[in-house]
């Protein structure tokens, strides 16, 4: 099961924050979270592996509710390299990472 | 350090022509993936594999095979390419189910 992102698209000017959202119907037992510019591979940021965890990337950071089953990644002052699709991907247990949809993140001047 | 490496990076096709993508890797990660990404659907697995010589189906299987005979190559291949394989291919590997690092992509367009 794909787990849903939310929002699907979303504008910013440079240094306003953000907040992405992955949510998913089955238990989760690890997040990753992955960030692909346009035209470009898609490019690691960071995992999650447990309940309460949280973690930070520079000024971008996310974290992890395992009893609601969600995930949320929190840009903050975004500057215009954030710009791109913002990927989570979720196990399930013994399975492959089945990654969201993506959210498409246009950071402007 | 190369990495994750596609091969074609581009391809024309014409409908029932067969054709093999293929992947290589040098950083002996065990485990590697294919993805086929679309407009709207994010990334989709069409076939990974856990180690040399084992192959498992993902979501999206239908109408692809692959093979891994050597650790460092996972390849993917077309048999009878249809127009709905239009699509960008992203091959990945990793360390177990860790992180994945991605390929540069093979764009297929099929007429």
């Amino acid at each position: 099961q794909q787990p849903v992102q939310s929002p699907q698209a979303v504008i910013l000017r440079e240094g306003e924050d953000a907040v992405i959202n992955c949510s998913s119907s089955k238990a989760l037992y690890s997040v990753h979270w992955y960030r692909q510019k346009h035209g470009e591979a898609p490019v690691f940021l960071m995992i999650l592996l447990k309940g309460g965890e949280q973690k930070g990337h520079d000024k971008i950071s996310a974290s992890f509710n395992e009893k609601k089953q969600q995930s949320s990644l929190y840009l903050t002052a975004s500057q215009l390299s954030y710009s791109g699709t913002y990927f989570c991907g979720i196990h399930s247990g013994n399975t492959p990472l089945v990654f969201g949809k993506g959210t498409r993140l246009s950071v402007i001047a | 350090n190369a990495g994750v490496t596609q091969t074609p990076k581009f391809r024309v096709l014409k409908t029932g022509q067969s054709m093999t993508l293929l992947c290589a890797q040098d950083m002996n990660h065990e485990y590697m993936y294919w993805y086929r990404q679309d407009p709207g659907m994010g990334l989709r697995l069409i076939h990974y594999s856990v180690g040399e010589g084992t192959t498992a189906k993902g979501e999206v299987p239908d109408g692809y095979n692959v093979s891994r005979l050597k650790k460092q190559n996972f390849l993917l291949g077309l048999e009878s390419a249809a127009p709905s394989q239009t699509s960008v291919y992203f091959c990945a590997s990793s360390s177990g189910p860790s992180p994945q690092h991605f390929g540069d992509g093979t764009r297929l367009s099929i007429l």
